[in-house]
């Protein structure tokens, strides 16, 4: 399978409920990155998993959570949610640095 | 920590050559990246700098200059599809000491015809 697929595309929540993002990462990509990307700003780093194991995070508090699984799936959770939540949210996998992050098209979360 | 300054926007016409730069202070480096993002759309990867000098790929290059922490993304003839955030994006040691791609504020380049 190539690409990196997100589900689902749009998602509305109320504030205090709790969330999860899927990413389908590619074949053969280890390690699996979440981002959060507000209007008009870079991508902000969340954390990082490779082979199934967190081995980097972001300045995000521990109520963003996450998991990865051996074929290659992930997900995000985001409990307690708030405003400021409301975002795009990026998954990328990636096989080298050199060889660049392969990122899907996001979930837009809208928190109200 | 990590902070990447670009500029925010830079207007350029169809044909011409436009240069995005950008300034990183990092603790900890070992490349500079840039991806396109049109709005919408997920990011995609340009191109990978790891040493000094000049990376070509088509109509695109990369500059990486490691003594002054300053790259820069070249765009040559240019499209009206070019039109797109463009974000530098520096590898960086993560908090467990393995690595991580760190995202500046991105330019928005204009092509007008």
């Amino acid at each position: 399978e190539t690409g990196v697929t997100q589900s689902p595309t749009h998602l509305i929540k109320t504030r205090g409920q709790q969330v999860t993002l899927r990413c389908s990462s590619q074949s053969g990509h280890n390690t699996v990155s979440w981002y959060q990307q507000a209007l008009g700003q870079g991508p902000q780093f969340i954390f990082q998993y490779y082979r199934e194991e967190e081995n980097g995070r972001g300045n995000f508090p521990p109520r963003f959570s996450g998991l990865q699984f051996p074929n290659y799936s992930s997900e995000l959770n985001v409990n307690a949610l708030e405003l400021d939540d409301s975002a795009l949210y990026l998954c990328a996998s990636s096989a080298t640095f050199e060889d660049g992050y392969t990122f899907g098209s996001g979930t837009r979360l809208t928190v109200v | 920590g990590q902070s990447l300054e670009q500029p925010s926007e830079v207007t350029a016409v169809e044909g011409a050559i436009v240069q995005i730069n950008c300034t990183y202070q990092t603790s900890g480096f070992y490349g500079l990246s840039w991806y396109q993002q049109h709005d919408g759309g997920a990011p995609t990867f340009l191109s990978y700098n790891a040493l000094d000098g000049l990376e070509e790929t088509g109509r695109f290059s990369s500059f990486l200059s490691r003594s002054d922490s300053y790259g820069y993304l070249l765009l040559q003839e240019l499209q009206m599809k070019d039109s797109a955030s463009y974000f530098c994006a520096v590898r960086a040691p993560s908090n467990t000491g393995f690595q991580k791609l760190v995202f500046g504020t991105g330019t928005r380049l204009l092509v007008s015809p």
